[in-house]
């Protein structure tokens, strides 16, 4: 069965500095999606960036990266340059190729940006 | 180009009475998910839909929850005889097509509460 695991409820962190919010997941799926999802106090789910089981490179979206570690089975999420504007929940999910096309998400990460 | 659309964003239902969500995907997609989030908790998967068809309702509540996308119109998920316990925010994601590569994008979600 898919399973995602934040570790971290909670990060702090100055501004303008980088941070990396941990995931790992399970799966028996050869081929599945990595999805991390922000949701700021508004209560939105704002889509950040996506990793296929297959890519060979890191995904990266502007000031988002994507730490992909296969063998590890991890799929940290790396913002670079923090912003007050940061601030928020952040969301990690999985969705199989196989079988149903839910997302399976973690519990979540909640991240401050200290001025 | 609008996004996924949701109302009401706030419903407020007494003990018993009915409730009602509706969801328009973007336009293109016709692969519409429900999710449950509980306060300080991730999302949770209840109910995958295409149009007429319901292709995945494994994280449903057996009694009192139902949905359904018809040919035309939005998607709806209804609970019968709600009870404190239904107070969640509930989210509406649509993609164009299945598949793990494929994004789902959210929309504002509807908070219900249940007095």
């Amino acid at each position: 069965a898919q399973k995602i695991t934040q570790t971290q409820p909670g990060m702090f962190v100055q501004e303008k500095e980088a941070v990396t919010l941990d995931c790992t997941y399970d799966t028996s799926d050869p081929s599945y999606g990595l999805f991390w999802y922000k949701q700021p106090s508004s209560g939105e789910m704002i889509f950040l960036i996506y990793q296929g089981s297959y890519d060979q490179q890191n995904a990266t979206e502007g000031r988002y990266s994507l730490n992909f570690q296969k063998a590890r089975k991890s799929a940290n999420l790396v913002i670079s340059a923090s912003q007050l504007g940061d601030s928020a929940m952040y969301f990690c999910a999985m969705r199989e190729d196989q079988g149903a096309q839910k997302l399976v998400f973690g519990q979540g990460t909640r991240l401050t940006i200290n001025p | 180009n609008a996004g996924v659309m949701q109302n009401p964003r706030h419903l407020v239902r007494r003990r018993g009475q009915e409730a009602r969500l509706r969801c328009s995907p973007m336009k293109g997609h016709s692969h519409v998910y429900w999710y449950r989030q509980l306060p300080e908790e991730g999302l949770k998967f209840m109910v995958y839909l295409q149009k007429e068809n319901i292709i995945d309702e494994s994280g449903m509540p057996k009694e009192r929850f139902s949905a359904e996308f018809p040919k035309e119109g939005p998607s709806i998920l209804r609970i019968q005889q709600v009870v404190r316990g239904d107070s969640a925010a509930y989210f509406c994601a649509s993609s164009p097509t299945r598949g793990a590569e494929e994004t789902q994008y959210f929309g504002p979600g509807t908070r219900l509460l249940v007095l």
